[in-house]
């Protein structure tokens, strides 16, 4: 059975400090993607990282995908109260029509 | 529609009763997942379409557990003699065929088993 371990677990900062969220496997994805989901709604995609040690930015986001595949991170940089949710990480094993989703971390941004 | 929808939003029954979760997925898309999402923690894999076609049923966690899906659209899942530990969020989602790192999800369906 393929795991994904998020931690922190549970995290709350300040706005304007930075922050890293981390969701590890022993298993090899052959994609990643992250969600952010707030409450009474579905999680929304943020991105897809495929490519072992890429990099996405997206605005205050940067995301990577771990050299052997198995391990990811999200790094904010300068929080703000809308980055307040349940942040899921989910990987997919090449062809396999089944998303494994991590355990989520939850971020609270206190303004 | 322009995204996917889930009825009802809420549902509150009674242990013993049976209930039917719909799901309306983006028009045009032919994979919908079911996934099971309790206290606001990760997502449990339950079932997936392709089609009309459950390719992978090994997430149903029992077989009080159903689903089936119409005219390449939209998706029913069933829970007969609800238990307790059926209270959850289900959410459905559905994507383009192949692209299972590209899903849209519905708000989901609140079910409380009293």
């Amino acid at each position: 059975t393929q795991l994904l371990e998020q931690s922190p677990q549970f995290l709350s900062i300040q706005e304007g400090e930075n922050l890293t969220v981390y969701c590890n496997s022993s298993s090899v994805f052959s994609s990643l993607q992250w969600y952010r989901q707030e409450p009474g709604e579905g999680p929304v995609l943020l991105v897809t990282v495929v490519t072992g040690g890429e990099v996405k930015k997206l605005k205050r986001l940067t995301f990577q995908f771990g050299d052997a595949r198995k391990d990811s991170s999200l790094h904010i940089t300068a929080a703000q109260p809308g980055d307040t949710g349940l942040y899921l990480c989910a990987g997919d094993n090449f062809g396999n029509e089944k998303l494994t989703f991590g355990t989520g971390t939850r971020l609270t941004i206190i303004p | 529609g322009a995204g996917v929808s889930q009825s009802p939003s809420n549902k509150v029954t009674e242990k013993g009763k049976d209930v039917e979760l719909r799901c309306d997925p983006i028009s045009g898309h032919t994979a919908l997942y079911w996934y099971r999402q309790s206290l606001g923690q990760g997502l449990e894999f339950l079932i997936y379409f392709q089609g009309n076609s459950a390719p992978d049923k090994s997430g149903l966690p029992s077989d009080r557990f159903s689903a089936e899906r119409t005219g390449g659209s939209v998706s029913t899942l069933t829970i007969q003699r609800t238990q307790q530990e059926d209270s959850a969020v289900y959410l459905c989602a559905s994507s383009l065929e192949g692209r299972i790192y590209e899903q849209f999800f519905g708000p989901g369906t609140r079910l409380t088993v009293l």
